[in-house]
């Protein structure tokens, strides 16, 4: 079946540096790729909507600056988190989506846990 | 806007007990709601969605749900647990229309333990 590739699947950094998570379709092509994040005991959250080719949309409160959002290929989105602080902490997971409206799929990664120290 | 609340964050049955993990969702559109299930180390895979059709919808390893609209509910159900379903089941809605198809709402998540 459909596999998402996500890297790394975890990473320490320091406080002020940036980071930068990766979400492959290894055998489809994925036009829309989507990013959470996940707080301990905290549902997932929607934090942007990364389509291929053009700007990542949004959720209301997520800092666009903060958390960079590229999808230059059909097969790879990043995620980068800049000038990371302790409070970014969390666990990033993307999803890709393949298929047209009648035979949509979603297909998730198996997350990133973001500590900053 | 759209949300789910799952209640339970942890839920323990026996080997071959009936497995009951609730979920109610907020929906200001007709919502598609889904099932997820994620096991440690792995993404989350889709075990049923409701889209339109069927209320009770069947989905994979003996899983089941029935679509309340009176009761804006989306329990998951299956009749017999097994020692591999033990995992974390999170209940997620979508407004599912157009170019919104795919940006999903979850509940915070089940951890389902199951005693051999």
């Amino acid at each position: 079946g459909a596999v998402v590739s996500q890297h790394p699947s975890r990473v320490i950094c320091k406080s002020g540096t940036s980071v930068k998570i990766e979400c492959r379709s290894l055998d489809f092509q994925a036009t829309t790729m989507f990013w959470y994040r996940q707080f301990p005991k905290q549902s997932l959250m929607l934090m942007a909507t990364s389509n291929e080719g053009s700007k990542a949309t949004y959720e209301q409160g997520v800092e666009k600056d903060k958390f960079l959002i590229n999808h230059a290929s059909l097969t790879l989105s990043t995620l980068t988190v800049t000038s990371a602080h302790p409070e970014d902490s969390s666990f990033y997971i993307c999803s890709a989506r393949s298929g047209g409206l009648a035979n949509e799929k979603l297909f998730f990664g198996s997350g990133t846990q973001l500590s900053v120290l | 806007a759209q949300s789910v609340t799952q209640l339970g964050s942890h839920v323990s049955v026996s080997e071959g007990a009936l497995v009951l993990l609730r979920c109610n969702y907020s929906s200001s559109v007709p919502p598609y709601l889904f099932w997820y299930v994620q096991y440690p180390n792995q993404g989350l895979q889709l075990l049923l969605k409701y889209t339109t059709g069927a209320t009770l919808v069947k989905g994979i390893n003996g899983f089941e749900a029935e679509f309340k609209k009176s009761e804006t509910s989306f329990h998951l159900t299956k009749p017999s647990a097994h020692m591999s379903d033990a995992a974390e089941y999170f209940c997620a809605v979508s407004d599912g229309r157009g170019s919104t198809l795919g940006r999903l709402y979850f509940g915070r998540g089940t951890q389902l333990t199951v005693w051999p």
